[in-house]
């Protein structure tokens, strides 16, 4: 079946602008995660959705972050005002299920975003 | 603050070869440790998952060996293929409140010569 899917998979943008991350989990995957990978770098969790709990938005690095899942599926990290240092690629990860246990997660692609 | 640090940072070995990659953590509390291979340009796909309980758990040509005690694990990747040129990442599992948090190392950057 089809897998995680992201768009864009590049995206370059001026210094200053906003820019939206969109992300297509597994179908009937109700965990998704949003993670970041800078050059050099483990991955950063940002944010993770499940079901129809409050997002877990404790690793979003500034108040520029934000992210949206609507109606449970897909879901969109925006950014806003971009710095130079949000350059990095942006994985996105869909899992059956959050919460303790030995769920896993699938990876999509990533966004790779420059910031110029 | 929970660490995930891999060795070495990066290995070339010719092909058919055997390798071992190295993984020390402190996170607490362990939930689960895994290994993960990532190509370039794509996301990171599931090599093994293990618990604290389990020492050993192999995926064809791949063998991940944990121990909770000195809180180390290794992968070892036998009779290396080309396809085997990679990052390897590994990641442990944290118990949290309704939720694990994964504290990911920064790999292995593996490349396989013919």
């Amino acid at each position: 079946g089809a897998g995680v899917s992201q768009s864009p998979s590049n995206k370059v943008t001026e210094k200053g602008k906003d820019v939206e991350l969109r992300c297509d989990p597994i179908s009937g995957h109700t965990a998704l995660y949003w993670y970041r990978q800078s050059l050099g770098q483990g991955l950063e969790f940002l944010i993770y959705f499940q079901g129809n709990s409050a997002p877990d938005k404790s690793g979003l690095p500034s108040d520029r972050f934000s992210a949206e899942r609507t109606g449970g599926s897909v879901s969109t990290l925006t950014i806003q005002r971009t710095q130079q240092e949000d350059s990095a690629v942006y994985l996105c990860a869909s899992s059956p299920r959050a919460g303790v246990g030995l769920y896993e997660q699938y990876f999509g692609p990533g966004t790779r975003l420059t910031v110029t | 603050k929970n660490q995930v640090e891999q060795s070495p940072q990066s290995l070339i070995i010719l092909e058919g070869k055997n390798c071992t990659l190295q993984c020390n953590y402190t996170v607490s509390p362990f939930s689960n440790l895994r290994w993960y291979k990532q190509d370039t340009g794509r996301g990171p796909v599931s090599l093994t998952i293990m618990t604290f309980s389990e020492n050993t758990k192999s995926n064809g040509r791949y063998t991940a060996t944990l121990d909770a005690d000195t809180k180390q694990s290794s992968l070892h990747i036998t009779a290396s293929q080309l396809s085997d040129s990679a990052s390897y990442i590994c990641v442990v599992s944290a118990l949290g409140f309704g939720n694990e948090k994964l504290t990911f190392g920064t790999g292995t950057r593996l490349t396989i010569i013919p």
